[in-house]
């Protein structure tokens, strides 16, 4: 079973500022995928940017990007010039890129909660 | 488009009452899947469909079912509500294999339940 870990409970940056947050992943598959999502205190579950593994080329969505490490099983997001809006819990996902029962599944970290401050 | 539309967005129940977490897509996804989220251990997956008529159980099955009779509507239903299953639920879908952007997951806003 895939595992996805997140060692980061809580971590702050300053707005303006550059922050990473750390994930690492646990499969025996070679096809999958990787994903970023937003939780703000809306509740509302924001994707944030992914990542398909057959690609060695990191995803940049505007102020985010990634940095992909396969062999490692790392896949760490870094948010570039901060803003408050950014504030939020964090989560990594993976997803099979096989599509038969449960492995179409997301399975989750258990998120980074981010605080922007002034 | 109205996406993923969840209802109700908060509801209390009392142990041993039953009820109908509903969901809602007007994209057309096949797919689509039940999460609860709890504090510290992200979203686990309850049941999923992957058509009309086509149900499956998930992580945490357990004091829930499902019906999937229409592709728009995917319906979580809890039996006897326990304290255990105070949570806060997500309903997702996405588009099947082989169609474009089939990668991703919508979400709905959730629902918060409490069972007191």
């Amino acid at each position: 079973a895939q595992t996805v870990t997140q060692s980061q409970p809580e971590m702050s940056v300053q707005e303006a500022e550059t922050v990473t947050l750390s994930c690492t992943y646990d499969t025996s598959e070679s096809d999958y995928y990787l994903f970023w999502y937003k939780q703000p205190p809306s509740r509302q579950m924001i994707l944030v940017i992914r990542q398909e593994a057959y690609k060695q080329q990191n995803a940049t969505e505007n102020r985010f990007s990634v940095n992909f490490q396969k062999a490692a099983k790392s896949f760490s997001l870094k948010i570039s010039d901060s803003q408050l809006g950014d504030a939020a819990m964090y989560f990594c996902a993976y997803r099979s890129a096989r599509n038969t029962g449960t492995a179409s599944k997301l399975t989750f970290g258990t998120g980074t909660r981010l605080q922007v401050t002034l | 488009n109205a996406g993923v539309t969840q209802t109700p967005k908060f509801q209390v129940l009392k142990t041993g009452q039953s009820m109908t977490l509903q969901c809602a897509q007007d994209m057309n996804h096949e797919y689509m899947s039940w999460y609860r989220q709890d504090p510290g251990m992200g979203l686990r997956l309850i049941h999923y469909s992957v058509g009309a008529g086509i149900t499956d159980q998930g992580e945490v099955p357990n004091g829930y079912n499902v019906s999937r009779s229409t592709t728009e509507d995917f319906p979580l239903r809890l039996l006897s509500a326990a304290p255990s299953q105070t949570s806060v639920y997500f309903c997702a879908s996405r588009r099947k294999p082989g169609q474009l952007a089939n990668y991703g997951y919508t979400f709905g806003s959730g629902t918060r339940l409490t069972v007191v």
